[in-house]
């Protein structure tokens, strides 16, 4: 079946710009994690979305960035006024369940390769 | 706090040899997960095994052999007989059952013809 799949794939902006980073989970899939992967560098937890609950953003870096998840199904991670420092790739995972009572394998998409000039 | 450790930066290997991956944690929970990821070139992670803490088997799935041992608080993955396809960095990570799945730095794997 599909995986996750995340767009773009690349995305070069300008210092100061917004950008918006999709990502589609895995159908059926009610948990949702946004990473980040800096160069050469393990990942870097941002948020979690499980169902209807309130997200966990607690691994987000900054007020500037933020991020929804409609009908419980797609995400969209925005960072606003872009620094260079946030030069990275950006993964999203799904998994089927997530929770604490069994940690669930998260699936990764390709990620988007973000380059702030 | 959880952490996971991946000593080694860089491995490099010459086609069928053996090759071992360690991955040192730290937790204070009692129940917690294992994991290791493959990420080749293409950039997207694969998942290869998940391990929680009360199962201490070794698990082995084709080249592939997990030695999981608490009293060390070790998860090492080791590959035998590589192939150049096995090149790729791999990842170790950790969850405590909640959201914050930790990831170590990451081994980079480099298996040569």
């Amino acid at each position: 079946g599909a995986g996750v799949s995340q767009s773009p794939s690349n995305k070069v902006t300008e210092k100061g710009k917004d950008v918006e980073l999709r990502c589609d989970p895995i159908s059926g899939h009610t948990a949702l994690y946004w990473y980040r992967q800096s160069l050469g560098q393990g990942l870097e937890f941002l948020i979690y979305f499980q169902g209807n609950s309130a997200p966990d953003k607690s691994g987000l870096p900054s007020d500037r960035f933020s991020a929804e998840r409609t009908g419980g199904s797609v995400s969209t991670l925005t960072i606003q006024r872009t620094q260079q420092e946030d030069s990275a790739v950006y993964l999203c995972a799904s998994s089927l369940a997530g929770g604490t009572l069994d940690q669930e394998t998260q699936y990764f998409g390709p990620g988007t390769r973000l380059l702030v000039l | 706090a959880q952490k996971v450790t991946q000593a080694q930066t860089e491995i490099s290997v010459v086609e069928k040899e053996d090759v071992t991956l360690d991955c040192v944690y730290e937790t204070r929970d009692t129940t917690y997960y294992l994991f290791w990821y493959k990420q080749p070139p293409s950039g997207e992670l694969v998942f290869l095994i998940r391990r929680n803490s009360f199962d201490e088997q070794n698990e082995i799935s084709g080249r592939y052999s997990w030695n999981f041992q608490k009293s060390t608080s070790s998860f090492n993955f080791t590959i035998t007989a590589s192939q150049v396809v096995d090149s790729a960095v791999y990842f170790c990570a950790l969850s405590e059952g909640n959201n914050d799945m930790r990831f170590g730095a990451g081994t980079r794997l480099t298996v040569k013809p």
